[in-house]
């Protein structure tokens, strides 16, 4: 079945490093990607996404391109902030599966002044 | 435009008491559906409901749990006889159309549930 995996974490960095976290999946189908980021007790917000193979999603520095070769979606920043501390998931929609997302583990990203 | 909602936003029950979780749509969505997120780890499917039907409950446990989503009113997530091990956040998306390249899902911002 459809499954993705994340870098575990804690990922702890200093403010202006370079972030990458990867992710890779695995789809019976052609599936969309996402990652969303979900920040100290709130609901998960859509950061970016992409829907079809050499798309690069981007969003407040984030970017992420879907590699079909590769089965991945790594999201990378040139430039992390403390702002940018919380847990990120990578997910897949495959039409194919269902109409439901398959989430990863998350891995959450601490950001030191 | 007011994104999806949740309430309560906090529910603490104890063993054997019922919980009902209550997720309200974006205007003009129709698809709705139901993870729950256990300490440190990521979200999980339960249910994917549109309008007065459940289209796919492959997630949700076979005892206890059960979801609705009226034709009036907001989708229903229920728990009866909740044991310690029901403590979890429970987030609700709902979607314009069903999920596919172009229809992201929308979460609420999660109910969190304690049993003691």
């Amino acid at each position: 079945g459809n499954s993705v995996t994340q870098m575990e974490g804690p990922v702890t960095l200093s403010e202006e490093a370079f972030l990458t976290i990867n992710c890779t999946y695995t789809a019976t189908g052609y599936p969309s990607l996402f990652w969303y980021v979900q920040y100290p007790g709130e609901g998960l917000q859509l950061l970016l996404k992409a829907t079809k193979a050499d798309d690069k999603g981007s969003n407040k520095g984030f970017e992420a391109t879907y590699r079909k070769e590769t089965t991945s979606f790594h999201l990378e920043k040139g430039s992390v902030q403390v702002s940018d501390s919380a847990v990120y998931f990578c997910a897949l929609s495959d039409a194919d599966y269902g109409q439901n997302f398959v989430f990863g583990p998350g891995t959450r990203l601490s950001v030191l002044p | 435009n007011a994104g999806v909602m949740q309430n309560p936003r906090h529910l603490v029950r104890r063993r054997g008491q019922e919980a009902r979780l209550r997720c309200s749509p974006m205007k003009g969505h129709s698809h709705v559906y139901w993870y729950r997120q256990l300490p440190e780890e990521g979200l999980k499917f339960m249910v994917y409901l549109q309008k007065e039907n459940i289209i796919d409950e492959s997630g949700m446990p076979k005892e206890r749990f059960s979801a609705e989503f009226p034709k009036e009113g907001p989708s229903i997530l229920r728990i009866q006889q909740v044991v310690r091990g029901d403590s979890a956040a429970y987030f609700c998306a709902s979607s314009y159309q069903r999920t596919g390249l172009n229809n992201e899902q929308f979460f609420g911002p999660g109910t969190r549930l304690t049993v003691l």
